[in-house]
């Protein structure tokens, strides 16, 4: 699987848009782009993924540039409860799916 | 609650002893997975069934640890002879190969500390 690059970590106003970008400029054309996000001592919780479109869901919208080297994450109105590492990564997806490799992430701080 | 559920959630061992993790997948998942999660670090994949299958084993994966899914459903970690490099958490997901894409979903995680 390709390799991401996130920033380390980043800080949002409550009620602001939080803006997470991500470095994937190695991906391969049958590999989508996942964000996932891990609150402190839970485990990893899905909130999105893509292949080349633009996706929104009730958590979150996932902006893919059209090279596809790149991707943002945006919560729209970041709430407190927002705090958390986000972890961006590509992965085959199917039957001949596998692994997810995982960086390091994003340390996402909302602050009041 | 129908997600992925892990047990014990937290498991406290001596040196030497062996511990065993049990992960349940959300019903109908066909493929099941083991990451390991150091503080700080993002989860590291250890391996992963499809099925009773086992598909594949990380490096990560020593002689001391061995994990089976016997009857496609359930799965157990266990490692033989824990050494305090053990203390981590230890995540479990699942996924199906049924739609489009094969999203992985997380249980909460084991977190074995070895003294």
């Amino acid at each position: 699987d390709a390799k991401t690059t996130q920033p380390t970590s980043m800080d949002c106003a409550e009620g602001r848009a939080a803006n997470l970008p991500c470095n994937h400029s190695t991906i391969s054309g049958n590999e989508y782009v996942y964000w996932y996000r891990q609150i402190h001592s839970q485990g990893p919780q899905y909130i999105i993924h893509g292949l080349k479109n633009n996706e929104t869901n009730e958590m979150a919208s996932l902006i893919i540039t059209e090279d596809r080297k790149s991707s943002t994450l945006i919560l729209p109105h970041a709430t407190l409860r927002d705090t958390a590492v986000y972890y961006c990564i590509v992965r085959v997806s199917g039957t001949n799916a596998g692994k997810s490799t995982f960086g390091d992430g994003t340390t996402l701080t909302v602050k009041p | 609650d129908t997600g992925v559920s892990q047990n014990p959630r937290h498991k406290i061992t001596k040196r030497g002893q062996n511990v065993t993790f049990r992960c349940d997948p959300i019903s109908e998942h066909n493929r099941l997975y083991w990451y390991r999660q150091t503080l700080g670090q993002g989860p590291e994949f250890l391996t992963y069934f499809q099925n009773e299958a086992q598909l594949e084993k990380s490096r990560l994966l020593s002689d001391r640890f061995s994990a089976e899914r016997p009857k496609g459903s359930f799965s157990t970690l266990e490692i033989q002879r824990t050494e305090q490099g053990d203390s981590a958490m230890y995540l479990c997901a699942s996924s199906s190969t049924g739609g489009q894409t094969d999203t992985q979903y997380f249980g909460p995680g084991t977190r074995l500390t070895v003294l």
